[in-house]
């Protein structure tokens, strides 16, 4: 049983524009929402998070979005770059007594950035 | 600050070896984990560590076993690999006590079992 779904395997766009990455989830104990990112190779990164009394949470070039009632959100890259080319993975938690806050991580949007 | 380590980077084992893998971080975190990653499947939690001297099973233990040595220390233990153990393991650490929840991840090491 997913909790949380990254329905696209794969997102391409060109330069310039705008990529705009989905997740859904099940669970509406849900309260902290991650977004991170991760290259060939390497240990994933952490990019923006978005607590679940937002709606909006910016950071530079990346916004992530929460809709509480479609149990939805959504990371959004403008401008996009080359660099940007990576698998983004989207998380969640709920807070639990035991004072460590596990994540459950979507399958991934591989994202690929033209020039 | 070398963050999250791993070792080793790469391993190759034959069906019923055992090793163990290797973290530390140097971030005074209370909370540690191990994950594993799969072609298509995303990254699914193993073991946790949620401060010293405790241990929990994520969403896939059957086959692990953990020990959290020290404040900084998480190993993860394969006692007779399989081949269904082949995969990419990341270690991850947090801080407590917050609703951040982010978690500083280890390089990975990649394993596979023949």
């Amino acid at each position: 049983d997913q909790q949380v779904k990254q329905n696209s395997p794969s997102l391409s766009v060109q330069e310039g524009r705008i990529s705009i990455l989905n997740c859904d989830y099940t669970n509406s104990m849900f309260d902290y929402f991650l977004w991170y990112k991760k290259y060939p190779a390497e240990g994933p990164t952490f990019l923006i998070s978005i607590s679940s009394i937002k709606d909006k949470n910016e950071d530079g070039r990346f916004t992530v979005f929460l809709n509480k009632s479609a149990k939805h959100l959504s990371l959004h890259i403008v401008p996009s770059q080359p660099g940007d080319s990576a698998v983004y993975f989207c998380a969640a938690s709920a807070w639990n007594q035991g004072g460590s806050e596990k994540l459950v991580f979507g399958k991934g949007t591989k994202l690929t950035v033209n020039p | 600050n070398a963050g999250v380590t791993q070792t080793p980077k790469f391993q190759v084992l034959k069906t019923g070896q055992s090793m163990t893998l290797q973290c530390a971080q140097d971030m005074n975190h209370n909370s540690m984990y191990w994950y594993r990653q799969d072609p298509g499947m995303g990254l699914r939690l193993i073991y946790y560590s949620a401060s010293e001297g405790t241990t929990d099973k994520g969403e896939v233990p059957n086959g692990y076993n953990v020990s959290r040595l020290n404040k900084r220390e998480f190993s993860l233990r394969l006692e007779s690999a399989a081949p269904s153990q082949t995969s990419v393991y990341f270690c991850a650490s947090s801080g407590t006590g917050v609703m951040s929840n982010e978690q500083f991840f280890g390089p990975g090491t990649r394993l596979t079992v023949l």
